[in-house]
C-alpha cells in the first residue's frame, strides 16, 4: 500500500460525459502531482497543485481538463466532454510538505485507468 | 527541455541472469535522477534516487544505480533476477533548483522486464 489512495481504479465512460478521478495524498503531504500515461509512454506530467492552488498546470490539455485540491477532501482530475484519445491511466503522486520540493521523492498511487467507449 | 532515454523496451531473461537496463537524460547541468518500478496493476514504487554524492547507488531489492555524468546515464543493474522482478521499469529525472523542474519529473518510455523461472 503506497499510501497515496486513487479511485476509481478503472472508470469506463462514453464520449462526451464527464470523468471525476480522486486522489488523497499520503498523510502530511501537501503536494500533489497528476501524471497521465498513455499507452507505450511513459507518464507525462499534468498539474502540481497545493491545498487550495494551482501551482502549475502547463501540461494540462487547455480545454476539458480541470483539477482542484481543496482544503478538505481529495484532489479532483476533472475530464468534461470526454474522447476516445483521453483514454490512459492516471497516476497522482504527493511529497511531502516540508523541505526543499526538489529534494522529495515523489510517491505515487495506483492510477486510474480510463476508458472511452 | 529535458528528455529520457531508455533503450530497451522489453527484456526477456531467465532467473539468476544479470540485468542491466538503459538510461540517458539530456540536459548539461545538475540533476535528480530516479529509478521507479511498477509491477503488474500497481502503483510505480521508488527503486531508488540520486541527488548527490557516490555515483553508485543502492536501492531496494538488490536493485543498483550508477551515475555516470560524461555519459549522461544512469543505468540500473541487479546482478541475479528472480522470477519476482517481472515489471515494468521506468527512469526519471528532475533539475533541482529551476522551477518547474524542481518537480515535474520527467520520464522515459518504460522497460518492461519479463523473467523466465
Amino acid at each position: 500500500n503506497a499510501g497515496v489512495m486513487q479511485n476509481p481504479r478503472h472508470l469506463v465512460r462514453r464520449r462526451g460525459q464527464e470523468a471525476r478521478l480522486r486522489c488523497s495524498p499520503m498523510k502530511g503531504h501537501s503536494h500533489v502531482y497528476w501524471y497521465r500515461q498513455l499507452p507505450e509512454e511513459g507518464l507525462k506530467f499534468m498539474v502540481y497543485l497545493q491545498k487550495e492552488n494551482i501551482i502549475d498546470e502547463s501540461g494540462m490539455p487547455k480545454e476539458r481538463f480541470s483539477a482542484e485540491f481543496p482544503k478538505e477532501g481529495p484532489s479532483i482530475l476533472r475530464i468534461q466532454q470526454v474522447v476516445r484519445g483521453d483514454s490512459a491511466a492516471y497516476f497522482c503522486a504527493s511529497s511531502p510538505s516540508e523541505g526543499p520540493i526538489s529534494n522529495q521523492p515523489q510517491h505515487f498511487g495506483d492510477g486510474t485507468r480510463l476508458s472511452i467507449l | 527541455a529535458q528528455s529520457v532515454s531508455q533503450h530497451n523496451h522489453h527484456v526477456i531473461l531467465s532467473e539468476a541472469a544479470s540485468l542491466e537496463l538503459g538510461c540517458n537524460y539530456s540536459y548539461g547541468g545538475t540533476v535528480n535522477l530516479f529509478w521507479y518500478v511498477q509491477y503488474p496493476g500497481q502503483h510505480l514504487q521508488l527503486l531508488l534516487k540520486y541527488f548527490s554524492g557516490d555515483p553508485l547507488v543502492k536501492g531496494i531489492k538488490g536493485f543498483e544505480a550508477e551515475f555516470i555524468k560524461s555519459k549522461f546515464s544512469f543505468n540500473l543493474r541487479k546482478p541475479s533476477v528472480q522470477w519476482s522482478d517481472t515489471a515494468e521499469y521506468f527512469c526519471a529525472v528532475k533539475i533541482p533548483y529551476s522551477g518547474a523542474g524542481s518537480y515535474q519529473l520527467t520520464f522515459g518510455k518504460g522497460t518492461k522486464l519479463s523473467v523466465i523461472p
